[in-house]
């Protein structure tokens, strides 16, 4: 079972260019959610996705954009991208109900020079 | 005040040892708690949830203190492969997104 899997992995951005992160899960989830990580400051929430057609701030989304394309892909864009936006970026879903289980994928590591 | 907070550790046991992780939150209406475990550079995953009346899972127990705002973790018998960083989450009402603490470190060593 794939899950929820993340392209790219890795990328290196110079100040300025823009670049989507893709994610998609198949599990069938209504919730899909983009965190960033960064040291020392844990997981913070950009954009969610509650279900199809809908997504909703969160705790810091200014310079980022996102777009639920189904019910399974969930895409994250930087139009100019800063060193600030230097992190790890990670994807996750959730079914419905309240077991408060994020199924997350791998990350994807963005370093912006 | 952060919505959640942990003591950030780092932790550094003996195997063998007893451990506690606590977290508090700071919005009164939050609905449900977890604790998820992540290892170094990888994607966070469900440790347990927590409920009010407590709850255990092998040598894992959670407890839950609404009118403190208040989580726990209790580890007993570290092993050498609990070594990782402790994330409390909590989620303020359904359909919301989950809010994680910073996350605690712990590290067990022979």
């Amino acid at each position: 079972n794939a899950g929820v899997t993340q392209t790219p992995k890795f990328q290196v951005l110079k100040t300025g260019q823009s670049m989507t992160l893709q994610c998609a899960q198949d599990m069938n989830h209504n919730s899909m959610y983009w965190y960033r990580q960064d040291p020392g400051m844990g997981l913070r929430l950009i954009y969610y996705s509650a279900s199809e057609g809908t997504t909703d701030k969160g705790e810091v989304p200014n310079g980022y954009n996102v777009s639920r394309l189904n019910k399974r892909e969930f895409s994250l864009r930087l139009e100019s991208a800063a060193p600030s936006q230097t992190s790890v970026y990670f994807c996750a879903s959730r079914g419905t109900g309240d077991t408060g289980e994020l199924f997350f994928g791998e990350g994807s590591r963005l370093t912006v020079l | 005040r952060k919505e959640v907070e942990q003591d950030p550790g780092p932790f550094n046991v003996p195997e063998g040892a007893t451990v506690a992780f606590n977290c508090t939150y700071s919005n009164s209406a939050s609905q449900s708690f977890f604790w998820y475990r992540q290892d170094c550079r990888k994607e966070p995953k469900l440790l347990m949830s927590v409920y009010s009346s407590g709850n255990e899972d092998g040598r894992f127990t959670a407890q839950l203190n609404r009118a403190s705002q208040y989580i726990s973790l209790l580890i007993r018998d570290s092993k050498l492969s609990d070594s990782a960083t402790y994330l409390c989450v909590v989620n303020r009402k359904a359909g919301t997104a989950l809010i994680f603490g910073k996350g605690t470190t712990l590290s067990v060593s022979s």
